[in-house]
């Protein structure tokens, strides 16, 4: 099956820094990418929605300036955390759809541990 | 507006039984649903997926049904073993479209005791 990755699979920084996570496709092309964010014994919650060559769409709530999102290929997407706040520490997933044919797939990376001291 | 329920949040049960995780939606016009397992710390690993005009997948210990018209699925998984711990999700695709968001239930935390 088609896989997703993503980088780092978890990070350290300090407060006030900014933390980009990448997202790829590795064998089919994405032109939408999901983002979701994660609380412990919670389920996913939609961020946004990354769409390659366009804005993303955010959902409400969702700050857009401190999570800057960027498609800037067919398999590539990155979520930039700005100015990071230990609030903001999460697992952070991403998805990317795999819109083809007669198939409507989600395909999700393995996730993203973030911790803001 | 699509809601996606799952029943028990927990359940913890002996090595060996026999067990039903249970899935409710309260649009019955969705696309596909789909079963997935996460492990502590980890993503998502996909187990059924299951297309709107069928009725279940099969997966070695593993059966999805699908009912739409009820707005339900059930993952039924046969002689349980410890390593099936884990948590369950079931997620609905509202629809074939390129505007279309799955929608995650919020889990089923499984224990298998040995």
């Amino acid at each position: 099956g088609a896989v997703v990755s993503q980088h780092p699979s978890w990070v350290i920084c300090k407060s006030g820094t900014s933390v980009k996570i990448e997202c790829r496709s590795l064998d089919f092309q994405a032109t939408t990418m999901f983002w979701y964010r994660q609380f412990p014994k919670q389920s996913l919650m939609l961020m946004a929605t990354s769409n390659e060559g366009s804005k993303a769409t955010y959902e409400q709530g969702v700050e857009k300036d401190k999570f800057l999102i960027n498609h800037a290929s067919l398999t590539l997407s990155t979520l930039t955390v700005t100015s990071a706040h230990p609030e903001d520490s999460s697992f952070y997933i991403c998805s990317a759809r795999d819109f083809s044919g007669t198939a409507d797939t989600q395909y999700f990376g393995p996730g993203t541990r973030l911790t803001v001291l | 507006k699509q809601e996606v329920t799952q029943i028990p949040a927990a359940l913890s049960v002996p090595e060996g039984e026999n067990l039903v995780l249970n899935c409710s939606f309260t649009d019955s016009a969705i696309y596909n649903l789909q079963w997935f397992r996460q492990d502590p710390g980890k993503g998502l690993t996909s187990l059924l997926l299951i297309q709107s005009s069928q009725r279940e997948q099969t997966s070695g210990r593993l059966n999805a049904s699908l009912d739409k018209s009820s707005g339900r699925s059930t993952l039924y998984i046969a002689a349980s073993q410890p390593g099936d711990s884990a948590t369950y999700l079931c997620a609905v695709f509202p629809g074939y479209s390129s505007a279309s968001k799955i929608i995650f239930g919020s889990g089923t935390r499984l224990s298998i005791r040995p």
